[in-house]
């Protein structure tokens, strides 16, 4: 049981570039979330997915975009990566809003815009 | 969503217990109290939640006050590994893309 598994850990980027970060869980959850994390700061919402085939905003979402084909999946992509970009990026699963429970997160992505 | 208040960073000596506190004088009949702690830049990690009554699971105990105004999230015997930034999140019952995180508490357990 892996959990949530975050891919890739690192990358560096130009400024410009796009790519694409994959998000899978195993534990079978409705709910999938994506967060960044600037320095001295808290994690902050990007995008979120109640289940396959839905995908809402969060508190941050621009100019980034996000798919949930599969259960198991949240990719989040950035189609023109700016050096404001620059963050740690965590992903985090849960069981729908029917069960009050936790939220498991993965161990982060750390990606740098150049 | 119902804002919290923590202070920014806190002391304890190991084997001692700490005590975080948390004010949410603000908080809805609906939200919860949760605790989640981030060790070092990993992912945070779950540790307890309640809407009114205390709980106690086996890495901390919470205790609400009557009010629900504020909270504490007790570590009974603090360990090294126990240094983290712990968060405090109120938010509606099962809601977790709700989950806002502020700046958290940094909690330094010292030798």
């Amino acid at each position: 049981n892996a959990g949530v598994t975050q891919t890739p850990k690192f990358r560096v980027l130009k400024t410009g570039q796009s790519m694409t970060l994959l998000c899978a869980q195993d534990m079978n959850h409705e709910y999938m979330y994506w967060y960044r994390q600037d320095p001295g700061m808290g994690l902050r919402l990007i995008h979120y997915s109640v289940g396959e085939g839905t995908t809402a905003k969060g508190e941050v979402p621009d100019g980034y975009n996000v798919s949930r084909l599969k259960k198991q999946n949240f990719l989040l992509g950035l189609e023109s990566a700016a050096p404001s970009q620059t963050s740690v990026y965590f992903c985090a699963s849960s069981y729908s809003e029917r069960m009050n429970t936790e939220a498991f997160f993965g161990q982060g992505t750390r990606l740098t815009v150049v | 969503d119902a804002k919290t208040t923590q202070p920014p960073s806190m002391d304890c000596a190991e084997g001692r217990a700490a005590n975080l506190p948390c004010n949410h004088s603000t908080i809805s009949g609906n939200e919860y109290v949760y605790w989640y702690r981030q060790i070092h830049s990993q992912g945070p990690q779950y540790i307890i939640h309640g809407l009114k009554n205390n709980e106690t699971n086996e890495m901390a105990s919470l205790i609400i006050t009557e009010d629900r105004k504020s909270s504490t999230l007790i570590l009974p015997h603090a360990t090294l590994r126990d240094t983290a930034v712990y968060y405090c999140i109120v938010s509606p019952g099962g809601s977790n893309y709700k989950l806002t995180f502020g700046k958290g508490t940094l909690l330094t357990v010292n030798p």
